[in-house]
């Protein structure tokens, strides 16, 4: 089956720390995202990334960065964590067309 | 501004009741996901409509894509508390991998 996998599903961090969060997918996909998902504001893109080493800004990237080494890992890096970045992490992955995504379990991060 | 609107936003039911809940823009879309996500885990898709006015059936569920890929909706039958959970709808717009989603109907079917 089918398998999006995100390194850490609870993560409690201080303000100012780097962190980093990691997801694998299986899939093979080309495509891979970053979601933040929070109360009454839905799932918001962060970055994505079309092929290794490639990335884009979605439509919040201000305070990560991202990297895409290897096809199958994407990595979301928070610079320096700060509380308003406290909130539910979604990796996702999908084929060229983008019809089917799939998502990891989700990191939830606090940022104290 | 939100490309996609659900609604309503929160449901609540009793076992046994019918419900629809819709997913509206003003932007046309090249397809239509919709997705189910449980507390604490990520959303898993349930169906994919691409024709403009497509019906899928997944068992009690049904889904429709608007005559003008616009609008969509999601009619549960005969609701039982295992549908309980977060519907998110999400389009693309042909840009080969960025989904747009709404925020989400968020469903308590109660026994």
């Amino acid at each position: 089956d089918v398998k999006v996998t995100q390194s850490s599903r609870y993560l409690v961090k201080r303000t100012g720390e780097k962190v980093f969060l990691e997801c694998v997918q299986d899939m093979d996909h080309e495509n891979m995202f970053w979601y933040r998902q929070d109360p009454g504001l839905g799932l918001r893109l962060i970055y994505f990334s079309y092929d290794v080493k490639m990335k884009e800004k979605g439509d919040i990237p201000e305070g990560y960065s991202v990297s895409r080494e290897k096809k199958e890992r994407f990595s979301l890096i928070l610079e320096s964590a700060s509380t308003n970045q406290t909130s539910m992490y979604l990796c996702a992955s999908s084929s060229p067309g983008g019809r089917r995504a799939f998502f990891g379990q989700g990191t939830r991060l606090t940022v104290v | 501004t939100q490309l996609l609107e659900q609604s309503p936003q929160f449901l609540s039911i009793q076992e046994g009741e019918n419900l629809t809940v819709y997913c509206n823009s003003s932007s046309v879309f090249s397809s239509l996901q919709w997705y189910r996500q449980e507390p604490g885990e990520g959303p898993v898709l349930l169906v994919t409509v691409v024709t403009g006015g497509e019906v899928k059936k997944l068992k009690r569920l049904t889904f429709q894509f608007g005559d003008a890929r616009k609008d969509s909706s999601l009619h549960i039958t005969a609701a039982q508390p295992g549908d309980t959970g977060l519907y998110l709808c999400a389009g693309d717009r042909g840009s080969n991998y960025k989904l747009t989603f709404g925020k989400g109907t968020l469903l308590t079917v109660n026994p």
